[in-house]
């Protein structure tokens, strides 16, 4: 069965530095995601993309978050200037449509370690 | 605004016994329900889903009703296997704008052999 793949698996970064998650989501899906949690707390959404630009995003997805689809195949994730709280799992998704019938498919989430 | 409810974890339970993982769920309109099950070191799997009240989601043994009267999505299992020890995670899709879910806490099952 087809997956969303995400890379690397744990990513260790000094305070203040950019940091890019990598994500290949199912090759026929158009519609892509990702969410964070951060230790012991919700799985929580950050943004949505499609057709090349941001549907949706949260008030957690500020000016040092950043998404792009460079190529046809790769959905990333950057962060300009790594906080302390910006340490979490963070999950990337995908989906064929957008019904109540298309599910999001995840990967197996970026842990993102800032020190 | 929309929301859910999960029972606090852990929830530890013998090999066979009978599971309820309790949800509940706030939104407007009529959202679709899921359940996610995260095993160690792996990422978020739909382990069944529903899209309409009184629609039952199955799978692997678990199932769930989506009851609009009680705004619930109570995950149960008749007999536990040590291998269903993971995470679940009830979340509901909201249909405003993009289609994004809204996740509860998760709640942690251990099963002992």
């Amino acid at each position: 069965e087809p997956e969303v793949t995400q890379t690397p698996s744990h990513q260790v970064t000094q305070m203040g530095q950019e940091v890019i998650l990598r994500c290949v989501p199912i090759s026929n899906h158009l519609y892509f995601y990702w969410y964070r949690q951060i230790l012991g707390q919700k799985v929580e959404f950050l943004v949505s993309f499609y057709n090349n630009e941001i549907s949706e995003k949260s008030e957690i997805f500020d000016d040092q978050f950043s998404v792009e689809r460079p190529d046809g195949s790769n959905f990333t994730l950057k962060i300009r200037s790594t906080k302390l709280e910006d340490s979490a799992m963070y999950f990337c998704a995908s989906s064929l449509g957008q019904g109540l019938n298309q599910p999001q498919h995840f990967g197996d989430g970026t842990r993102l370690s800032i020190l | 605004g929309d929301s859910v409810t999960q029972m606090e974890g852990p929830v530890t339970l013998s090999e066979e016994a009978f599971l309820t993982i309790n949800c509940t769920y706030t939104a407007t309109g009529y959202p679709s329900l899921f359940w996610y099950v995260q095993y160690p070191g792996e990422g978020l799997q739909l382990l069944l889903k529903a899209t309409k009240a009184d629609d039952k989601g199955s799978n692997k043994g678990f199932e769930a009703t989506y009851r609009k009267e009680t705004t619930s999505f109570h995950l149960e299992k008749g007999s536990v296997q040590v291998s269903d020890s993971a995470v679940y995670f009830c979340a509901l899709c909201v249909t405003s704008g993009t289609y994004k879910y809204i996740f509860g806490t998760g709640t942690r099952l251990k099963v002992l052999a």
